[in-house]
């Protein structure tokens, strides 16, 4: 099972806002509505920040959005700030009964 | 407060056999499922599979099928990552996460502190 496709980096002026894509396939992101998003902080556990496409869990900021199109799922961050400055991954339902991770992806905060 | 709580970090020779935990707490155990991770030094993170406690159903991603056993002892609320037989290229940190409800689409969110496997001969 491969993983899913994102972009290594992503880099964004304070107050601007990025977005970040996570490419599967039909079998996975394309398939279902089950695709997730997590923050890690550098020597931290994941934190989950979007779930089921577009959904955010009770306390995240709404400065994090999350939508879908075809095969491809996309994380928006407005109004970037420099806590956001760290890595996030994509993680997708699959046919196969799991679940799969995206690459990963770094934010810089310019 | 809803927690998981992993064992600590261990050191290991290749072929040896290793088995880590994470205990939850905070909940009904039974009823969510729990999830393992590896991140591998530098690297991302690799969904290995997940299980119900409830009726112990497990579910490998097809990488790791075969290749770890995870379980759980329900009477103390602990989930189980195990190998029978470690290699060098198991070194990395392990997390374990629970499901945010009773399946397993919606999400992870809560998640142990995670453990650092090292296998070295």
């Amino acid at each position: 099972q491969s993983a899913l496709t994102q972009p290594a980096s992503v880099s964004g002026s304070p107050g601007q806002s990025i977005a970040i894509s996570c490419t599967g396939t039909s079998s996975d992101v394309g398939g279902y509505n089950h695709v997730s998003w997590y923050q890690q902080l550098p020597g931290k556990a994941p934190k989950l920040i979007i779930y089921d496409v577009d959904n955010r869990p009770s306390g995240v900021s709404d400065r994090f959005s999350g939508s879908k199109s075809g095969n491809t799922a996309s994380l928006t961050i407005s109004r970037l700030q420099a806590e956001d400055e760290t890595d996030y991954y994509c993680n997708s339902y699959t046919s196969a009964n799991t679940r799969v991770f995206g690459t990963g992806t770094r934010v810089t905060v310019l | 407060e809803v927690q998981l709580v992993q064992s600590g970090a261990v050191v290991k020779k290749p072929g040896e056999s290793l088995k880590i935990s994470c205990k939850g707490s905070g909940y009904s155990f039974i009823n969510y499922w729990i999830a393992w991770v590896r991140q591998m030094p530098g690297k991302g993170l690799e969904w290995m599979g997940i299980f119900y406690p409830g009726d112990s159903k497990v579910r490998y991603s097809p990488s790791f099928q075969g290749q770890v056993t995870i379980s759980a002892d329900k009477s103390i609320s602990t989930a189980y990552l195990q190998w029978s037989s470690l290699k060098a290229s198991d070194t990395a940190m392990y997390f374990c996460a629970r499901s945010q409800v009773g399946d397993y689409y919606s999400g992870m969110n809560v998640w142990g502190q995670g453990t650092t496997v090292t296998v070295s001969s």
